[in-house]
C-alpha cells in the first residue's frame, strides 16, 4: 500500500496568492521528509529536508522565505509557496525514508496564473 | 550538485522488444535505486539494490550493482504498453541514507 500521501493533487492559484501543499506518511512516523520540485521533461531536484520539530535546511539558490516548510508533527509536513508568480507553476513531489528505503508521494500540480 | 549520468535520455521501441538503461557516476554510492513515473505523478520504486554486484529482479526488470559502486545498470524484458514512462536512477552515498542523488532520466516509448 501507499506510504506517502500528497494533497492535493492539483492546484491553481492567482499571482500574489499563496497555497500549501501536504505531506502525510501513512501509518508510520517521518522525523524527515523532504520536498522536490520537478520541472517539465527534468529529473527532480532537492528542494528542502523537512526536519519535526526544527527548521527545514534548504538546498542552495532555494529561497526559504518563498518556500515556507513546516513539520509540526510526527506524519505531516506542509510546504507553502508564498506570493506565488506564474515561474513557481511546477510540480512539487515529497518523500519519506521508511526501512531504508525513500518513497515518494503522487505529487502536486500547481499552476499559477 | 552532485548527479548520476544516466542514458539514455530516451528510447523508441516496438512492444515486446527489452530494453537497457544505465546509470553511472564518478562517485561510490552504497544503495541503487530504480524509480519509474508515469506523467503527473510521483516515482514508484521498481528495484532497490544494497550490495555490490548485486543482481535483482522484479517481474519482467532486473536491475544490477555495479561492482565498482559507480554504475547499476536496469533492464526491461519483452516490453508491453504499460512499461512506457520515464524511469529514473537514484543513489543513496550510505544505506539509509536519506538524500538522494538522481539521474536525469530515460523516458521510454513504446510502438505497439
Amino acid at each position: 500500500g501507499a506510504v506517502v500521501s500528497q494533497h492535493p493533487s492539483w492546484v491553481i492559484c492567482k499571482s500574489g496568492t499563496s497555497v500549501k501543499i501536504e505531506c502525510r506518511s501513512l501509518d508510520f512516523q517521518a522525523t524527515t521528509m523532504f520536498w522536490y520540485r520537478q520541472f517539465p521533461k527534468q529529473s527532480l531536484m532537492l528542494m528542502a529536508t523537512s526536519n519535526e520539530g526544527s527548521k527545514a535546511t534548504y538546498e542552495q539558490g532555494v529561497e526559504k522565505d518563498k518556500f515556507l516548510i513546516n513539520h509540526a508533527s510526527l506524519t505531516l509536513s506542509t510546504l507553502t509557496v508564498t506570493s506565488a508568480h506564474p515561474e513557481d507553476s511546477s510540480f512539487y513531489i515529497c518523500s519519506v525514508l521508511l526501512r531504508d528505503t525513500i518513497y515518494f508521494g503522487e505529487g502536486s500540480w500547481l499552476t499559477v496564473v | 550538485g552532485q548527479q548520476l549520468n544516466q542514458s539514455p535520455q530516451s528510447m523508441f521501441i516496438q512492444e515486446g522488444e527489452d530494453v537497457s538503461m544505465n546509470c553511472t557516476s564518478s562517485s561510490i554510492f552504497n544503495t541503487w535505486l530504480w524509480y519509474k513515473q508515469d506523467p503527473g505523478e510521483g516515482p514508484v520504486l521498481l528495484i532497490a539494490l544494497y550490495k555490490a554486484g548485486e543482481l535483482t529482479s522484479n517481474g519482467r526488470l532486473t536491475a544490477q550493482f555495479g561492482t565498482t559502486r559507480k554504475d547499476s545498470f536496469l533492464n526491461i524484458s519483452a516490453s508491453i504498453p504499460s512499461d512506457v514512462g520515464i524511469y529514473f536512477c537514484a543513489g543513496q552515498l550510505r544505506q539509509g541514507a536519506q538524500k538522494l542523488v538522481f539521474g536525469q532520466g530515460t523516458r521510454l516509448t513504446i510502438n505497439p
